[in-house]
């Protein structure tokens, strides 16, 4: 099975900065996507991050807000930019692998 | 479109067997999965169907009929610790990418 790091793990950020999360897999996955998830609520698919080339974005995700890196099968990169408060969220990175999707642990972001 | 139906709470009663239940409606089918979230961590692996039929593994079985874009997961023998969040995802194979449903908050009574 696949273990992912995800960092950091909560941050508060101030309106209109950007924060980027990281995640890296500790075996290679043939794909990952980035997923958000409000209070209470299910996962909501942001994109599939594609190796070495611009992720595929869900409708209501665009790349400027939410620019996604994957430059090598094992690490990925989302980066929530000029925030504002309904950006506040679980965001989650995941890998495919082994017919399982394994998550790593998830970054809480609180927008003030 | 997708469209991946699951109810939005059970009760069940510790010690009991608790059937959840899954409806997808989807532009291609790989598989689908089923996982469990307890409330401030990230969701669990419990299964992946992909041919029609039922899974066992130890107290949580999975069920998928293809054709009637239907699964069930089915938890025997609940326990307090089963109380949890339990999320039946699709991947689809059109797109490559996995939805997931709304998901079922599963209380377990005393």
């Amino acid at each position: 099975s696949a273990v992912i790091s995800q960092k950091p793990s909560r941050d508060i950020c101030q309106r209109g900065t950007s924060l980027t999360i990281q995640c890296q897999v500790d075996s290679q996955v043939t794909m990952m996507f980035w997923y958000r998830q409000q209070p209470g609520q299910s996962l909501t698919l942001i994109a599939t991050a594609n190796q070495g080339s611009e992720a595929t974005y869900e409708s209501g995700f665009v790349i400027d807000k939410f620019p996604i890196s994957r430059p090598n099968l094992t690490f990925s990169t989302l980066t929530v930019s000029n925030m504002s408060p309904e950006d506040s969220s679980i965001y989650l990175c995941s890998g495919l692998g082994d017919e399982k999707l394994f998550f790593g642990s998830g970054t809480q972001l609180s927008v003030l | 479109g997708q469209n991946i139906d699951q109810p939005t709470e059970m009760t069940a009663t510790e010690g009991a067997i608790v059937q959840i239940n899954c409806t997808y409606q989807t532009s291609g089918f790989n598989g689908l999965f089923w996982y469990q979230q307890h409330a401030g961590e990230a969701p669990t692996f419990l299964s992946y169907n992909v041919l029609d039929g039922l899974e066992e593994k130890g107290r949580f079985s999975s069920f998928l009929s293809r054709s009637k874009g239907y699964s069930y997961l089915l938890l025997k023998e609940l326990q307090m610790k089963d109380s949890a969040s339990y999320l039946c995802a699709v991947w689809m194979n059109r797109d490559d990418k996995i939805i997931f449903g709304k998901g079922t908050r599963l209380h377990i009574l005393p």
